[in-house]
């Protein structure tokens, strides 16, 4: 059974700090991964998904790379602001028609 | 942009009643999806609906129903609401592309935080 972990479960940088949230899944065969942003008492905002034969996807400051092999996924965060304090969330579908597995989320709080 | 609208953002009920938590969504999405959401759990899926009036069973649709009689809109009933249900509960939509439906980015909605007493 697909199992999605996320470490460190909360982070605090200073603001500006270039910065990593990790990922990682058990099982390879993976059809996509998905990164989603949630704010306190709010729903999921999705921020990027990568293909599985993608090794990653950009959208502004954020990057977001996937390594099937090793079961990893890194979302990079550049010149962190303190509007990207939220939770981090990624998730896989093991395949075209299942639901997502998601992580618990990486709690980040950028310090101004 | 897609809104994914659900009914409350904040509901408090007593054990043993019906309760009924509804969501629409704007944007004609095939598939539609409801979560609870507990500190230390994450994220888990009760059912999912890929068409009107089909439903599929997720990871904990136990206590709960679902019914899916319009293509926008999904309900999430509890039939006899208990202290345990007591929790944050999202609602989903997505289309089916290229790949199914699991290759396409979910849009959710705000939340519901249900308090059962």
């Amino acid at each position: 059974k697909q199992e999605v972990t996320q470490i460190p479960a909360a982070l605090s940088v200073p603001e500006g700090e270039n910065l990593v949230l990790n990922c990682s899944f058990t099982d390879s065969a993976i059809y996509n991964l998905q990164w989603f942003r949630q704010d306190p008492g709010k729903g999921l905002t999705s921020l990027l998904l990568i293909q599985s034969s993608q090794r990653e996807q950009t959208s502004g400051r954020l990057n977001a790379s996937l390594d099937k092999s090793s079961g990893r996924s890194t979302l990079y965060i550049a010149a962190s602001q303190p509007g990207d304090s939220a939770t981090y969330l990624c998730a896989v579908p093991p395949s075209g028609n299942t639901p997502l597995v998601f992580g618990k989320g990486t709690r980040l709080s950028v310090i101004a | 942009d897609v809104k994914v609208t659900q009914s409350s953002r904040y509901l408090v009920k007593r054990t043993g009643e019906k309760v009924f938590l509804e969501c629409v969504q704007d944007m004609d999405h095939e598939n539609m999806f409801w979560y609870r959401q507990d500190p230390g759990l994450g994220l888990r899926l009760i059912y999912f609906s890929y068409d009107v009036k089909m439903k599929e069973k997720g990871d904990i649709p136990e206590g709960y129903s679902v019914s899916r009689e319009k293509k926008e809109r999904f309900s999430l009933i509890l039939e006899s609401a208990s202290t345990n249900q007591t929790s944050m509960y999202l609602c989903a939509s997505s289309l089916t592309g290229t790949g199914g439906w699991g290759n396409q980015p979910q849009h959710f909605g705000d939340g519901t935080r249900l308090s059962i007493l």
